[in-house]
């Protein structure tokens, strides 16, 4: 069965410091890969989707994630995260042009100390 | 006014008790979801519809049913409540048609449902 991996389920970082969340999955054939955000107390929203082409996708609030084929990765990356950034962060995939629906990673909590 | 209306967003009841959790969209899309969020284990798929006469059992629908009303309208039923029911459900759209396969979804803002 296809499944998503996020490798850290919390992560504490101080202001400024850089980030990188973790996320593969298990599918052999083609995806759409998507990042959602959920701040404490809110809806998940996207951050950032990859469908094709340039591997190297930008997001809302200065977040990337570079999608590498060969190891089934989608890591999401911000060179210098804020306060406001602490929230929960949940990778997810669908196997393009399936009828099939969003496989969710368990996601990773990220706590930024001002 | 949200794209996507859950209704209500927080509701605590007995076991054994008959929920009904409702969502409407005013976002058009065709493509309606039902999920559980319970800490660590994200978000889990309980059951979607693609259109108005589709009903698709997702990854945990036992305990669960759905009534897919009208486009805009999707109600996810706990026939018997029971504890271990408890967790924050969300509602979920996205375009499905018109060769758009596989678009973002877009969430409510979620029902947090305590059982006692």
């Amino acid at each position: 069965a296809q499944s998503v991996s996020q490798h850290n389920h919390h992560v504490i970082l101080s202001e400024a410091a850089s980030l990188e969340l973790g996320c593969n999955y298990s599918y052999g054939g083609t995806v759409n890969l998507f990042w959602y955000v959920q701040y404490p107390g809110q809806h998940l929203q996207l951050l950032l989707k990859y469908f094709s082409g340039d591997p190297l996708v930008k997001g809302i609030k200065g977040f990337e994630a570079e999608f590498i084929k060969s190891k089934f990765s989608f890591n999401l990356r911000k060179p210098s995260v804020q306060w406001s950034d602490t929230a929960e962060y949940f990778c997810a995939v669908i196997p393009r042009g399936s009828q099939g629906n969003l496989i969710f990673g368990k996601g990773t909590k990220l706590s930024v100390k001002p | 006014d949200a794209d996507v209306t859950q209704t209500p967003r927080n509701r605590i009841t007995k076991t054994g008790k008959r929920i009904m959790l409702e969502c409407s969209q005013t976002k058009g899309h065709d493509r309606m979801y039902w999920y559980r969020q319970d800490p660590g284990l994200g978000l889990r798929l309980i059951y979607y519809s693609f259109d108005v006469k589709d009903i698709n059992k997702g990854e945990i629908s036992d305990g669960y049913s759905v009534s897919r009303q009208a486009q805009a309208k999707f109600s996810l039923s706990l026939e018997s409540a029971i504890p271990n029911q408890t967790a924050l459900y969300f509602c979920a759209t996205s375009d499905g048609g018109g060769g758009t396969l596989n678009q973002p979804q877009h969430f409510g803002d979620g029902t947090r449902l305590s059982i006692l």
